[in-house]
């Protein structure tokens, strides 16, 4: 299993442009979720799916798009990039347990936005 | 406002020697508390994951503590090795009856060195 991947690793972009961050697992996982990694601060929840067709917004949410159309993919779409929308953005995929879930997070893709 | 704090920021130890990472959290209702380890570069790996019934859990070298009274979680890593050169992040599940929901500390950077 390649478990999650996500593409591109690093990106710049200019204020403005759109771009879509792809994320894909092979695990069968409904459950898929973008955060946002940023200095000095946990990581933030963009959105979430908890299966193919459903999709709901989760802490900062606002100038990410995202939609769920099979099991395995869930991009992320920045609709007009901006400066405060750079950060490293992890995909992850969640299994349930006996007792809980088990979170498997992607290498991450490091984006700039001048 | 559930948050989760972590000390120290940063830590370096010699190679071979003991640390204990402290996480303070105020989550509440409070489901389950997850340690993970980020390699730089790379998306958070688990280590443990406790409830609020465990009071330790081990994983080789890493055992983490969870005091459910005192909202206190330790992790302790024996013997330190190079590649635990990493961050470490703390994460607090809040159950809301419908859905779990993260809230991240922002983690320890430990540099173990020879």
């Amino acid at each position: 299993n390649a478990g999650v991947t996500q593409t591109p690793k690093f990106q710049v972009l200019k204020t403005g442009q759109s771009m879509t961050l792809q994320c894909a697992q092979d695990m069968n996982h409904e459950y898929m979720s973008w955060y946002r990694q940023d200095p000095g601060m946990g990581l933030r929840l963009i959105h979430y799916s908890v299966g193919a067709g459903i999709t709901d917004q989760g802490e900062v949410p606002n100038g990410y798009n995202v939609s769920r159309s099979t099991t395995e993919d869930f991009p992320l779409r920045l609709l007009s990039a901006a400066p405060s929308q750079t950060s490293v953005y992890f995909c992850a995929s969640r299994k349930r347990t006996e007792t809980s879930y088990e979170q498997y997070f992607g290498p991450g893709t490091r984006l700039t936005v001048t | 406002k559930n948050q989760v704090e972590q000390s120290p920021q940063s830590l370096i130890i010699l190679e071979g020697k003991n640390c204990t990472l402290q996480c303070n959290y105020t989550v509440s209702p409070f489901s389950n508390l997850r340690w993970y380890k980020q390699d730089t570069g790379r998306g958070p790996v688990s280590l443990t994951i406790m409830t609020f019934s465990e009071n330790t859990k081990s994983n080789g070298r890493y055992t983490a503590t969870l005091d459910a009274d005192t909202k206190q979680s330790s992790l302790h890593i024996t013997a330190s090795q190079l590649s635990d050169s990493a961050s470490y992040i703390c994460v607090v599940s809040l159950y809301t009856g419908t859905a779990s929901k993260l809230t991240f500390g922002t983690g320890t950077r430990l540099q173990v060195t020879l």
